[in-house]
């Protein structure tokens, strides 16, 4: 079956700019998990859904940046006033539902890499 | 306090040579443990898992990884590497439900 699909695949925003990255995740998985992994590091968590409740925004890095998901499948990260910084490609990963969260593994889309200028 | 080192940041190996990739990890809790691959410009590729079953794991692909409780490590290796396998390797600990601490990623160059 079809994979996490993310889109755009790239992203050229003028500083400032709002933006938005659509994540569909896989069918049937009810946990959705948004990274930003800036160039030569590892991805870092940012978000995270069960079903349409957004149960983690701990690693959201401002009030810039905000996730929704409203019918519990498609999700979109939204970032207001784009900043340098932001600069990164974003991740987003799908997981079944388990009785047990240890040791579920994460599917993840190719990413949207965004470059702010 | 959890974390993921990863112990180098690049291996260059000959086709056909062993692959040795390294992990130490932290955690305060029995750790669920990782491998994925990430190739250019594409998302990541899970290799392998630990979840406290066989300390010796098998992966996709003839890689295979060893938890080393009294090490804390967690290294990825492979018998024979071949050209395909070049590519970013992260160790990744997870912990709850939705926590995944990923290693800084080792890039793996294959030699001809």
């Amino acid at each position: 079956g079809a994979g996490v699909s993310q889109s755009p695949r790239y992203k050229v925003a003028k500083r400032g700019q709002d933006v938005a990255l659509r994540c569909d995740p896989i069918s049937g998985h009810v946990s959705l998990f948004w990274y930003q992994q800036a160039l030569g590091q590892g991805p870092e968590f940012l978000t995270y859904f069960q079903n349409e409740a957004q149960l983690d925004k701990s690693g959201l890095p401002s009030d810039r940046f905000f996730a929704e998901r409203p019918e519990g499948s498609v999700s979109t990260l939204k970032i207001q006033r784009t900043q340098q910084e932001d600069s990164a490609v974003y991740l987003c990963a799908s997981s079944p539902p388990t009785l047990d969260h240890s040791g579920r593994p994460q599917h993840f889309g190719d990413g949207t890499r965004l470059s702010i200028l | 306090a959890q974390s993921v080192t990863q112990l180098d940041s690049h291996v260059s190996v000959s086709e056909g040579t062993p692959v040795l990739l390294r992990c130490n990890y932290s955690s305060s809790y029995s750790p669920s443990l990782f491998w994925y691959v990430q190739h250019p410009n594409k998302g990541l590729q899970l290799l392998l898992k630990y979840t406290s079953a066989a300390t010796l794991v098998k992966g996709i692909n003839g890689f295979e990884a060893e938890f080393k409780k009294s090490e804390t490590s967690f290294h990825l290796t492979k018998p024979s590497a071949h050209m395909s396998d070049a590519a970013e390797y992260f160790c990744v600990l997870q912990t709850g439900a939705n926590n995944l601490f990923f290693g800084t990623g080792t890039r793996l160059t294959v030699i001809p």
